[in-house]
């Protein structure tokens, strides 16, 4: 089946300006996971959903992030007021039901460049 | 304060040959690891396994071997094929939390 998607693939954005990234997680995945990779850097945990619920945002650099998951499927990360230091990978990750919370099926990322 | 270091940035290895790359952990909290694979533009994929209670988990050409004592853990591949070329990230999750820890990732060079 299909794997887990994420649009747009590369967004640049003007300081000051807000960008909305998307993610489709596997059909079925419960949990959901957003990460920020900055360059040279490993994937560094941002906010995680099961389902719809929200249960762990500590990782938000700041009040700039929101993310959400209003149907407990497609997720929306939103950055407003995009700064230099947003720019990033920002991955996207899901597990099924069941199984170990350390393997996530990745999508590929949206490369986000801020001038 | 890096949990989880992956102290070499790359690493070039002879076709053929095997690939040894490093891990080492500070927090005692961690009862297993993994290490992922990523290729440019693409997402990192999941790799391998290993539980604390083991010392060595083997699958194929990769093994992982954990030394406890030292916090330190390895990714053998061999014989090395010039598709291992990828960055490998060594991660563990927190016990009771649903966050994973990534190092920075080492990046493999297999030479023909």
């Amino acid at each position: 089946g299909a794997g887990v998607s994420q649009s747009p693939r590369y967004k640049v954005a003007k300081r000051g300006q807000d960008v909305a990234l998307r993610c489709d997680p596997i059909s079925g995945h419960v949990s959901l996971f957003w990460y920020q990779q900055a360059l040279g850097q490993g994937p560094e945990f941002l906010t995680y959903f099961q389902n719809e619920a929200q249960l762990d945002k500590s990782g938000l650099p700041s009040d700039r992030f929101f993310a959400e998951r209003p149907e407990g499927s497609v997720s929306t990360l939103k950055i407003q007021r995009t700064q230099q230091e947003d720019s990033a990978v920002y991955l996207c990750a899901s597990i099924p039901t069941t199984g170990p919370v350390g393997e996530q099926y990745f999508g590929p990322g949206t490369r986000l460049t801020v001038t | 304060d890096q949990q989880v270091k992956q102290n070499s940035p790359s690493l070039s290895v002879q076709e053929g040959r095997i690939s040894i790359l490093n891990c080492d952990y500070t927090n005692s909290m961690f009862d297993y690891f993994l290490w992922y694979k990523k290729y440019p533009a693409e997402g990192p994929t999941f790799l391998i396994s290993i539980s604390s209670i083991k010392d060595k988990n083997e699958d194929g050409r990769f093994t992982v071997f954990l030394n406890k004592s030292a916090k330190h853990l390895s990714l053998h591949i061999v014989p090395s094929q010039p598709g291992d070329s990828a960055v490998y990230f060594c991660a563990a999750p927190i016990i009771g939390d649903d966050k994973i820890i990534f190092g920075k990732g080492t990046r493999l060079h297999i030479l023909p």
